[in-house]
């Protein structure tokens, strides 16, 4: 079956850096995404990754291994505001994608 | 500013009672979804649509409807609301041709069934 995994909560201090970890299986592989939900509010984009490697968008940085099913999100410089639940999501070989059930980040003064 | 809208933030139903969600974007995209999210679980797809008058049924279709008369307008139905569909129901809409595209998210449905 298809699946992801990632951690259900993780905790960090603000200024501090943290990684959040996902591993996929899936049938196919069409690219991993990262999303950003605030609670209450709706999911935003952060990253698409397709090819190996690290993608760095500011703070955000994502790294993919397709050879491994894994992917991480590293947050550098943590502020307040982004305590948030972060979601993984994998495109599977019909396009379809397969979302794990999100890490809560909870960030500390 | 791109925007997917969703029509009732809480909504408070009793068992049995048909359920209307709808969802309007202003983005001109193809494809809209339904998903809903539980707690622990990853969003489930209900059923999406590529194009005016078309649906696919998702992973979970069984209980619900959907209508797509408009290409902004994009309506999820309950024919008889039951307690396990008590959940928050997010819609989302893509650009069409772009299946690696981002999704856009509205701010999600919170459903009760009493």
């Amino acid at each position: 079956g298809q699946n992801i995994d990632q951690p259900t909560e993780m905790t960090a201090t603000e200024g501090a850096i943290v990684q959040i970890n996902c591993t996929y299986q899936t049938s196919g592989f069409n690219g991993l995404f990262w999303y950003q939900q605030h609670a209450g509010e709706a999911p935003t984009f952060l990253s698409y990754n397709v090819l190996d490697g690290l993608e760095e968008k500011g703070r955000f940085s994502s790294f993919l291994s397709r050879s491994k099913g894994y992917s991480y999100l590293l947050l550098k410089e943590l502020q307040m505001k982004d305590s948030a639940s972060y979601l993984c999501a994998a495109l599977d070989s019909n396009y379809q994608l397969i979302w794990g059930a999100g890490t809560k980040l909870i960030i500390k003064p | 500013d791109v925007k997917v809208t969703q029509s009732s933030r809480y909504l408070v139903k009793r068992t049995g009672e048909k359920v209307f969600l709808e969802c309007v974007q202003d983005m001109d995209h193809e494809n809209m979804f339904w998903y809903r999210q539980d707690p622990g679980l990853g969003l489930r797809l209900i059923y999406f649509s590529y194009d005016v008058k078309m649906k696919e049924k998702g992973d979970i279709p069984e209980g619900y409807s959907v209508s797509r008369e408009k290409k902004e307008r994009f309506s999820l139905i309950l024919e008889s609301a039951s307690t396990n569909q008590t959940s928050m129901y997010l819609c989302a809409s893509r650009s069409g041709g772009r299946d690696t595209g981002e999704l856009f998210f509205g701010e999600g449905s919170r459903l009760t069934v009493l």
